[in-house]
């Protein structure tokens, strides 16, 4: 299995609602990260993890909380969001993010997610 | 922190024309560098992608070029295709320092080969 993917596809929330957004991967790889993509931008990292500890956190607000309950899945938990969230939400994972090598990244699919 | 730059922001060729998006960095310590096309609604995917100990690599009708020194790789994409029809973004990475590698993204370049 090759793959990164990413559950729902698409999600309409509003500003009280609490979501989560999911990502599976089953290639082994020990790293793994959310980004979040506007239209006609590159994705903007939010955090990352590294063997299952989250390692970065780009100052991302607290509405935004990830998880990683282990090796090969990622939750992203939504609460109070805002208008100016809506965006792709993309999870990406890659062998290992420490050590000397550096690893190839693969994308999933990503959640398109709006909130009204 | 790293900081990448991507030039063209729009390019347009005829099909079988070549195509060639360039890319600067400014971390000296970045040692990998890879390439992704993101079709409409898709996933970004990567392409083709090279690490500093070497300063070319093709893959059929995709290259890129690495030049340490001044800093700057280059995507080359020869015998273009509709298909070819795409964002495409570098990016750079390499060791932090107590920090976990991550991706710095260019500002990307949307592609567009005309029949």
């Amino acid at each position: 299995d090759t793959e990164v993917t990413q559950t729902p596809k698409h999600l309409v929330m509003g500003m009280t609602n609490k979501k989560s957004l999911k990502c599976e991967q089953h290639m082994g790889h020990r790293a793994m990260y959310w980004y979040k993509q506007k239209a006609k931008k590159p994705p903007e990292l939010m955090f990352v993890y590294s063997y299952e500890k989250l390692s970065i956190n780009e100052s991302v607000p607290s509405r935004f909380s990830p998880e990683c309950p282990n090796s090969s899945l990622l939750n992203l938990h939504l609460h109070a969001l805002q208008p100016e969230d809506s965006a792709l939400y993309l999870c990406a994972s890659s062998q290992s993010n420490t050590g000397r090598a550096n690893h190839e990244q693969y994308f999933g699919p990503g959640t398109r997610l709006t909130v009204t | 922190g790293e900081n990448v730059e991507q030039h063209p922001s729009t390019l347009s060729v005829q099909e079988g024309d070549s195509a060639v998006i360039k890319c600067t960095y400014s971390d000296s310590a970045s040692n990998y560098f890879p390439w992704y096309k993101q079709e409409l609604g898709k996933r970004p995917q990567l392409i083709i992608d090279i690490r500093s100990n070497v300063g070319e690599k093709k893959d059929q009708r995709i290259a890129v070029t690495l030049n340490k020194t001044a800093k700057h790789f280059s995507l080359h994409i020869t015998e273009t295709q509709p298909e070819d029809s795409a964002v495409y973004f570098c990016a750079a990475s390499g060791p932090r320092p107590g920090s976990a590698r991550q991706l710095t993204f260019g500002s990307g370049t949307q592609l567009t080969v005309l029949p």
